[in-house]
């Protein structure tokens, strides 16, 4: 069975960039999270999708903003790139929408920016 | 929101060496996952234990939920267990799920 997989692996942009990241949940999985590791910040919260909706997100600006499609993979978009979203930003999915069933991760997508 | 407090931050051990690391969480939770993040930033699962006890070969780890803690238990350490040991929480409120509320993590070092 596949795992979560993310793409591109690494992405570098400029300030005031866009960028898009993509994941791919397990197979019949149909949630999505995104999460920020960040240096000195540890590992953040960013969104949750499940069926094709936002259902929560974290403390974060709206210029980070995603979509679920309706085979459930995930795309995260950050506009107006700023040097500090320069992170490894990881994706996860899980089976159903009560958030008590384990995340898988992929590998993440390390966005810099220059 | 949910507090997540790790400890020891840094440890550092010899190969074949036992290690208790802890978890302590300020609120119920639905969720508690433990992982190992390596040096290449992948995040690998170890445990799904929001109560309870489980054993994978020399890891083990404890939850005891209603004290609100959790163990992850390191036994005859591998060069390769060397990483950052994230402890994270999921719980539930306002009818709907949040994400995982991460730990700052501990990290182990160990030496052959």
């Amino acid at each position: 069975e596949a795992g979560v997989t993310q793409s591109p692996t690494h992405l570098i942009k400029t300030r005031g960039q866009q960028a898009t990241l993509r994941c791919s949940p397990i197979s019949g999985h149909t949630s999505v999270y995104w999460y920020q590791q960040a240096l000195g910040l540890g590992l953040q919260f960013l969104l949750w999708y499940d069926e094709g909706e936002e259902r929560n997100r974290g403390n974060f600006p709206p210029r980070f903003s995603g979509r679920q499609f309706p085979n459930y993979s995930s795309e995260l978009n950050v506009n107006a790139l700023e040097l500090e979203d320069s992170a490894l930003y990881l994706c996860a999915s899980s089976w159903g929408d009560r958030g008590n069933q384990p995340q898988h991760f992929g590998d993440g997508t390390r966005l810099s920016i220059l | 929101g949910i507090q997540v407090e790790q400890s020891p931050p840094d440890l550092i051990l010899q190969e074949g060496a036992n290690s208790t690391l802890r978890c302590n969480f300020s609120d119920s939770v639905n969720n508690l996952q433990w992982f190992h993040q390596n040096p290449w930033g992948q995040l690998i699962n170890l445990f799904y234990i929001p109560s309870g006890t489980k054993q994978n070969g020399r890891l083990s780890a404890t939850t005891v939920a209603t004290e609100r803690y959790s163990l992850l238990y390191i036994s005859s350490s591998q060069t390769t267990d060397s990483g950052v040991y994230f402890c994270a929480v999921g719980s539930h409120s306002g009818g709907g799920a949040d994400g995982l509320t991460f730990g700052k993590g501990t990290h182990l070092i160990i030496q052959p």
